[in-house]
Parts: C-alpha cells; sequence; structure tokens
C-alpha cells in the first residue's frame, strides 16, 4: 500500500530535550517535505527536500533540522524543543510525475511543556 | 495579506443542500491550484484539482478565476460524509511543488 509513515504519532517532552520524528514514504516520491499546522495560521512548510541530499528551508524553519540521507526518510529534528513548538507536524511528499498531488503521514502531534 | 485567503465558517447546511466556498490567491503567477479535504485531527487529502477550463467529479465542481484570482468549489446534494475542512491550496512563486495552503473552510452538514 502506498503511503507516508510518521513516528512517533503522540509525544509529550519537555523544553530542551532533544527529539527526532521519523517519516518515511514508499512511493519513490522525490519532494518531501514537512509542515506544521497551527489553529488560525493552516499548514505552514517548515522544510522541504527536493531529493536525496538537496534540503531548504520553507516559510518557518527556526527550531528546526532536517536530513536527507535516503529518498523514502526525512527526519525532523528538534535539537532544543520550546513550547512555542507544540504542534501538529505534517510530513508529505510528491512527485512531478504524479501531477504533484501531496501525499500526507497521518500526523505528529507534538506536545512541549 | 495572506497569499491564500479562505472564509473560515463554518458552513452549516442540512443534507442535499448545495453549498460553495470560495478562495482568493495573490500571487498570480501561481500555475497549480487544488482543493484539499482534511477531517477533524486528520491528514489533509486531496480532493480535486481545478483547472482553467473548470472541472467536475461527481457531486464536486470547481472553477478557476485567473483574472480575478480566485478559486471555488461547488458540492452539491450535501452528505454528512462531506463534513470536515476544505483546503484551496495554490503553487508557490518559489516552486512548482511548493504548495501554499488557505487556513480552510469547515462544513457541517446536518441531518
Amino acid at each position: 500500500e502506498a503511503q507516508v509513515t510518521q513516528n512517533p504519532r503522540y509525544l509529550i517532552t519537555v523544553t530542551g530535550k532533544k527529539l527526532t520524528v521519523t517519516c518515511s514514504q514508499n512511493m519513490n516520491h522525490e519532494y518531501m517535505s514537512w509542515y506544521r499546522q497551527d489553529p488560525g495560521l493552516g499548514l505552514r512548510q517548515i522544510y522541504y527536500s527536493m531529493n536525496v541530499e538537496v534540503t531548504d528551508k520553507g516559510d518557518v524553519p527556526e527550531g528546526y533540522k532536517v536530513s536527507r540521507k535516503e529518498k523514502r526518510n526525512f527526519p525532523l529534528i528538534l535539537e532544543s524543543p520550546s513550547p512555542n513548538q507544540t504542534s501538529l507536524y505534517f510530513c508529505a511528499s510528491s512527485s512531478l510525475l504524479q501531477g504533484n498531488e501531496q501525499f500526507f503521514g497521518p500526523g505528529t502531534r507534538l506536545t512541549v511543556l | 495579506r495572506k497569499e491564500v485567503e479562505q472564509d473560515p465558517g463554518p458552513f452549516n447546511v442540512p443534507e442535499g443542500a448545495t453549498v460553495a466556498f470560495n478562495c482568493t490567491y495573490s500571487n498570480s503567477a501561481s500555475q497549480s491550484f487544488f482543493w484539499y479535504r482534511q477531517d477533524c485531527r486528520k491528514e489533509p487529502k486531496l480532493l480535486m484539482s481545478v483547472y482553467s477550463s473548470g472541472n467536475e467529479d461527481g457531486r464536486f465542481t470547481a472553477q478557476l478565476n485567473r483574472a480575478s484570482q480566485y478559486i471555488s468549489l461547488l458540492i452539491r446534494d450535501s452528505k454528512l460524509s462531506d463534513s470536515a475542512t476544505y483546503l484551496c491550496v495554490v503553487t508557490s512563486n518559489t516552486g512548482f511543488q511548493k504548495l501554499v495552503f488557505g487556513t480552510g473552510t469547515r462544513l457541517l452538514v446536518s441531518p
């Protein structure tokens, strides 16, 4: 089954404790991205990757890091989480060959205390 | 001004009603347009792409007006299962695959 998976789905952590949210897709998509969704602000792009070893900042990259060592994986790293990073996070992948439809993972609800 | 603007709603309609949402975008260079559907606490899913000539998929019709920079979504014969948030999405001028999402319009269909 074609899908994007994220882990963990739910996470409560404390300020400053490094964490990683994993994202993996099995559709051989070249493009992957991370979004956060907050009430009244909609989905905002954090980082994106056009292909392996190619990443770039989105609209709200502060406090986040990413890597793309393999085509299928695109982890999101919070080196020192803060309460303002409490949000719902979505990973997505797409391919120009498939009309640019973005396929989203199920989301990760993160709470930073 | 937001790059993509939508009325947040909620739109409360009875089953069987016809409802329309509009969305305006500010980037005249946008090339691709979409409507996504998002159920509560779930991931967004593509509902339909929006083409210049307008397009229809069952009860759903999407229209694009480039001159006025807005897109619309019409839902006929609303079902209870249509209750969701509808996200207007356009491509950014920074890249074909970068999408800009509106904040969504909430639809509630009641019996």
